[in-house]
């Protein structure tokens, strides 16, 4: 079936580095790309998210970059602070004209920020 | 209100037990969707409801049975659970259901409901 490998599981970096988590889905109708933080004993939060249409979208410190004939899309943190350690989830998300819907998520990174 | 509420926020029951989840929204979003989530694992789609009526049911063992009475409200039936669905359990909302063909709208989550099966 339909999967999303995310890498790495674990990234640990000093605050102000930036941090790359990538993720590589195999459904060819995946059209919409989320990016979850998850922070111990909360609920999942959308901190950016990119549709098939684009190729790179940023949002301050995130920015998240997408290739669709790879079938790989990135998260990048700049300027990282202590408060971005968390566990940070990629989704990949399609809707097919059978109607059949998925909404997979990867396996999960725990970011750790040093200061 | 732009917040996914979830009740209660623990729960333990034993195997024999009947209980519910709740899960309300106020944001006039027309799909609702209950996950699964265990301790270190990513959130796995149970259930999605569009315009109130099931569309997706994700081979769920039968134990484990929605119901959404009206747009705002879903609720998630459990009789005689077994020890491994202890787990997290999420709602979550999104604008409008899925379309075919269409990218989806994003989710909005809730605290999720802690169950304990012993």
């Amino acid at each position: 079936g339909e999967n999303v490998e995310q890498h790495p599981s674990t990234l640990s970096v000093q605050e102000g580095d930036s941090a790359v988590i990538k993720c590589t889905y195999s459904d060819s109708a995946s059209n919409y790309f989320p990016w979850y933080k998850q922070e111990l004993g909360k609920r999942p939060q959308l901190i950016i998210d990119i549709r098939s249409n684009v190729g790179e979208k940023k949002d301050q410190r995130i920015a998240v970059t997408l290739n669709k004939t790879a079938k790989h899309f990135s998260l990048h943190i700049t300027e990282t602070q202590p408060e971005d350690s968390a566990v940070y989830f990629c989704a990949a998300s399609s809707t097919r004209l059978s109607g059949t819907y998925k909404y997979i998520f990867g396996t999960g990174t725990r970011l750790k920020v040093l200061a | 209100d732009t917040e996914v509420t979830q009740t209660p926020k623990h729960l333990v029951m034993g195997m024999t037990n009947k209980k519910s989840l709740k899960c309300e929204q106020h944001m006039g979003h027309r799909a609702m969707y209950w996950y699964k989530q265990k301790a270190k694992k990513p959130p796995e789609l149970m259930f999605v409801y569009s315009y109130e009526k099931l569309s997706i049911n994700e081979s769920v063992p039968s134990r484990f049975s929605p119901e959404c009475p009206n747009s705002s409200l879903l609720n998630l039936h459990l009789h005689a659970l077994q020890p491994e669905d202890s787990a997290l359990y999420l709602c979550a909302s999104s604008q409008d259901s899925p379309i075919p063909g269409q990218a989806t709208y994003e989710q909005y989550f809730g605290p999720g409901t802690r169950l304990t099966v012993t």
